[in-house]
């Protein structure tokens, strides 16, 4: 199963705001709400940061913030700042036998 | 607290194959399925497979069914994934993760292995 579409790249001055989107099927995204987001520094971990389309884990920014419509899921960062450059991955339940899909990530410049 | 501790680099030949571990701690091992996942250089990451530790219920990608084996040893609260005939592209880093809820597939994940580096070179 192909991966979830993403954005290669996009970028922002400090104190703006972005979205991320996320494009998924009728099997995955458009199916279910099940949809997460991850933070990635390079050399580290995925840090999870949105999960149930619009949940928040605790302790992370209310800066950060998610939605869905059909078959797209987006991530929404507000008042940018420079530590929230980083690779940002989302990830989907799927109903194929790939439980959980992945995309192939977004990187964030803040300029 | 809760840890999910990995090797951290194996090298191995083509056709060979490679069985890695994910040792927990810090929670009830029964508790929580364990993922596994896989990140090659500037990719996200990618679903192997999942094992209950404590039914033993295992589920597995069909892009690698035949080729990934998971299995869990609950005296040591440790889970393995072994990887068959591996190939050049089979280079990356696999990941054993924890989803936040217990008793369940989950969908997402908050405790996160260090990943071990598995390169695959003659």
């Amino acid at each position: 199963q192909s991966a979830l579409a993403q954005p290669a790249s996009v970028s922002a001055s400090p104190g703006q705001s972005i979205t991320i989107s996320c494009t998924g099927t009728t099997t995955d995204i458009g199916g279910y709400p099940y949809v997460s987001w991850y933070q990635e520094y390079p050399g580290k971990t995925p840090n999870l940061i949105i999960y149930d389309v619009t949940s928040r884990p605790s302790g992370v920014s209310d800066r950060f913030s998610g939605s869905k419509s059909g078959k797209t899921a987006t991530l929404t960062i507000s008042g940018l700042r420079t530590d929230d450059e980083a690779v940002y991955y989302c990830s989907s339940y799927s109903i194929t036998d790939t439980l959980v899909i992945f995309g192939g990530g977004t990187k964030l410049t803040v300029l | 607290q809760v840890q999910l501790t990995q090797p951290r680099t194996e090298i191995r030949k083509p056709g060979a194959s490679v069985k890695l571990s994910c040792r927990t701690s810090g929670y009830k091992f029964t508790s929580y399925y364990i993922h596994w996942l896989r990140q090659a250089p500037g990719q996200g990451p990618v679903w192997l497979g999942v094992i209950n530790p404590s039914g033993g219920d295992i589920r597995y990608s069909q892009a690698f069914q035949g080729r990934v084996t998971v299995t869990r040893e609950t005296s040591t609260s440790t889970v393995y994934l072994e990887v068959t005939n591996l190939r050049f592209d089979d280079t990356a880093l696999y990941y054993c993760v924890r989803p936040t809820v217990a008793f369940t597939y989950g969908t997402y994940f908050d405790h996160w292995g260090q990943g071990t580096l598995v390169t695959v070179s003659s």
